[in-house]
């Protein structure tokens, strides 16, 4: 059974760069055909879909992150990552690593990252 | 962006009850491309259902879920003590991906 688990800092100062990752286990990232990706959740608000990365390494995140994020995938960890960079307030939130096939039937558990000074 | 509404954003019923909720799509869906999702505090969504009617694995037949045009529905024949949570869809048609803004569903 495939499983997904995120880790990373819980806080990150404004203007720094957000970085997570999510570990998967039970299936390969190099599977064929697959898409791996991010979901985020500021609190008590609802969900934001951030972007993914197919299995051929093309990515795709939404114009208003575009700018700012980079999903990339270790295949030797069987990992995938987010950076997000130059993060505001605005960007405190509950990050999930989900794999999409269009709808997102596998997701992490969450990983709560704050930005404050 | 397809925007997707949700309605209501509260929806309060007694268990047994049955739950209507409602998703409108700004624009047409090429395809059926939309899933319902169940979240409860502190915890990940679950996917419900996809493809618009499409129950997924595990999801017991009180859930179900259909379309016309631009307006989707999720209903929940009789409410579960377990059901009481919130729920969004989401369109996976166009890029990018887009979800709702969620519907509560709270006991009443």
């Amino acid at each position: 059974q495939l499983q997904l688990q995120e880790s990373g800092p819980g806080l990150v100062k404004p203007s720094e760069t957000l970085s997570l990752t999510c570990t998967v286990s039970g299936g390969s990232v190099v599977t064929s055909s697959s898409y791996w990706g991010w979901v985020r959740q500021p609190p008590g608000k609802g969900l934001e879909w951030i972007g993914s990365i197919f299995s051929t390494g093309s990515t795709s995140s939404i114009p208003s992150l575009k700018s700012r994020v980079t999903i990339s995938v270790d295949t030797s960890k069987n990992e995938f990552s987010l950076k997000l960079t130059s993060v505001t307030a605005a960007d405190t939130a509950i990050y999930y690593c989900m794999r999409p096939a269009g709808y997102i039937a596998n997701w992490g558990q969450g990983a709560l990252v704050t930005v404050s000074s | 962006d397809i925007v997707l509404t949700q309605s209501p954003d509260i929806l309060s019923l007694s268990p047994g009850e049955r739950a209507t909720l409602s998703c409108r799509a700004s624009q047409s869906l090429s395809v059926a491309y939309l899933a319902w999702y169940q979240q409860k505090p502190g915890q990940a969504p679950r996917l419900l259902i996809y493809d618009a009617s499409t129950r997924a694995t595990g999801i017991p037949d009180r859930f179900s879920g259909s379309a016309s045009g631009t307006d989707f529905t999720l209903t929940i024949a009789s409410l579960e003590p377990d059901d009481f949570a919130v729920y969004y869809c989401q369109q996976y048609d166009v890029f990018p991906e887009t979800f709702g803004q969620g519907t509560k569903v709270e006991i009443k």
